[in-house]
């Protein structure tokens, strides 16, 4: 049984397209995150959501916009999609406290032409 | 603030040999640190964290790292490289308090050489 899941895999589109990201962790956690990693492998956070509320949110375009509609779900739309925003997004999840393992998921590499 | 900086972005080693990934934080609070594993075309996988318990920390395929706080180090060693541990690695470090946000490092590409 897949821990966290992402889907699509890939995601190919235009520029000024809307696409949205799924992720669905099956582990019971509190709490999700979305990560964005860029060419040069540099992996820095987004959101973080703990029991569908919003907890973190960096300086990210409000073109992205994380929804929760339960605790197992984290989904990301982006809207007006830029070259800027081809990378891999990864989803992760954790319980507990800081010192508690985040679980990735496998990544969505998202490319924008 | 938190950071983590890992020196040396690319690290080649022959098979058998030592590895040795550097990693140096900063924190204002006592760190939770963590190293992560990236093969590629895939996720993150957690390979062993220090929550201030034993300073020396073992964790998956033969791998440990030391929590040195005179030095403000983490640093990922196994005695003998392999030529599956060939990979992306990450050094982290969390934060406090409920946000439990994770910092991550560059990444340091380890090759490993036949």
């Amino acid at each position: 049984d897949t821990a966290v899941s992402q889907t699509p895999k890939y995601l190919v589109t235009q520029m000024g397209n809307d696409k949205s990201i799924k992720c669905e962790q099956n582990l019971g956690h509190d709490t999700m995150y979305w990560y964005k990693q860029d060419s040069k492998k540099f992996l820095k956070i987004m959101f973080s959501y703990n029991n569908k509320e919003l907890i973190i949110n960096e300086t990210v375009p409000n073109r992205f916009s994380p929804k929760s509609p339960d605790k197992a779900h984290l989904n990301l739309h982006i809207n007006s999609l830029e070259l800027g925003d081809s990378a891999v997004y990864f989803c992760a999840s954790q319980t507990g406290g800081g010192t508690d393992t985040q679980y990735f998921g496998p990544g969505t590499r998202l490319t924008v032409l | 603030a938190q950071s983590v900086t890992q020196l040396g972005s690319h690290v080649s080693v022959s098979e058998g040999a030592l590895v040795l990934l550097r990693c140096n934080y900063s924190s204002s609070v006592p760190p939770y640190l963590f190293w992560y594993v990236q093969y590629p075309n895939q996720g993150l996988q957690l390979l062993l964290k220090y929550t201030s318990a034993a300073t020396l920390v073992k964790g998956i395929n033969g791998f440990e790292a030391e929590f040195k706080k005179s030095e403000t180090s983490f640093h990922l060693t196994k005695p003998s490289a392999h030529m599956s541990d060939a990979a992306e690695y990450f050094c982290a470090v969390s934060s406090s308090g409920s946000a439990r946000q994770l910092t991550f490092g560059s990444g340091t590409q380890l090759t490993v050489l036949p």
